[in-house]
């Protein structure tokens, strides 16, 4: 298996512009997880899906930050207007979806800075 | 509060000095705790996961165990390509099958 798949790997984009994320997790996984991680903050939860349906997305920083999972294989997290306090390297994580197996597959990341 | 802390948040050894790093933990019903490794510029990668106190798992030169409060994650005679961060994180009762993360710990082991 390839494992998690996120891209770009890099984003520079100036403040105000539209940024979009993409995600494709571990084929057979149930759970999709977008975090951000900074230096002061450390990995943060924005939200997750379970099936493709949003269950919690109480990390979600305001309504700038929007995310989607339109089928199995293919997750965005979309920032519109960016801002620079959104610079960080968001990671997209799956696992599959049976009892007791907890663990999390994250993918490469993308580091994203707003100028 | 719930939450997970690491020490130290830098560590810097020689090669072949072993050491311990620790993880403690404020939650009720613990679920799982999970050890994983982050190189610059990737993401992490899962090493352990640890489910009640007392249990161990080894890994190469890296042994995990876990107390009701804490995990250590021993690193016995570490090489310089055991030089990341490590990262520790706990999966509780009544989180909504989240992951409360720490903030890691930088270790960095000289040739």
């Amino acid at each position: 298996d390839a494992g998690v798949i996120q891209s770009p790997r890099h984003e520079v984009t100036e403040m105000g512009q539209e940024v979009t994320l993409r995600c494709k997790p571990i084929s057979g996984h149930d759970y999709l997880f977008w975090y951000r991680q900074t230096m002061m903050r450390g990995l943060e939860l924005l939200i997750y899906f379970n099936n493709n349906v949003p269950i919690d997305d109480s990390g979600m920083p305001e309504d700038r930050f929007s995310a989607k999972m339109p089928n199995a294989s293919f997750s965005t997290l979309k920032i519109q207007p960016s801002e620079p306090r959104d610079s960080a390297v968001y990671f997209c994580a799956s696992r599959p979806g049976l009892s007791g197996q907890e663990t999390q597959y994250f993918g490469p990341g993308t580091r994203l800075l707003v100028l | 509060e719930d939450q997970v802390t690491q020490s130290p948040e830098a560590l810097r050894l020689q090669e072949g000095e072993s050491s311990s790093l620790n993880c403690s933990y404020t939650v009720s019903g613990l679920r799982g705790l999970f050890w994983y490794r982050q190189d610059p510029g990737k993401g992490p990668e899962f090493l352990f996961t640890l489910y009640s106190a007392g249990e161990e798992k080894e890994k190469e030169r890296l042994k995990a165990t876990l107390t009701k409060k804490e995990s250590f994650l021993h690193i016995t005679a570490p090489k310089p390509e055991d030089s990341a961060t490590y990262l520790c994180a706990v999966n509780y009762a009544g989180n909504n099958r989240k992951l409360i993360w720490g903030l890691g710990t930088s270790l960095a082991v000289n040739p």
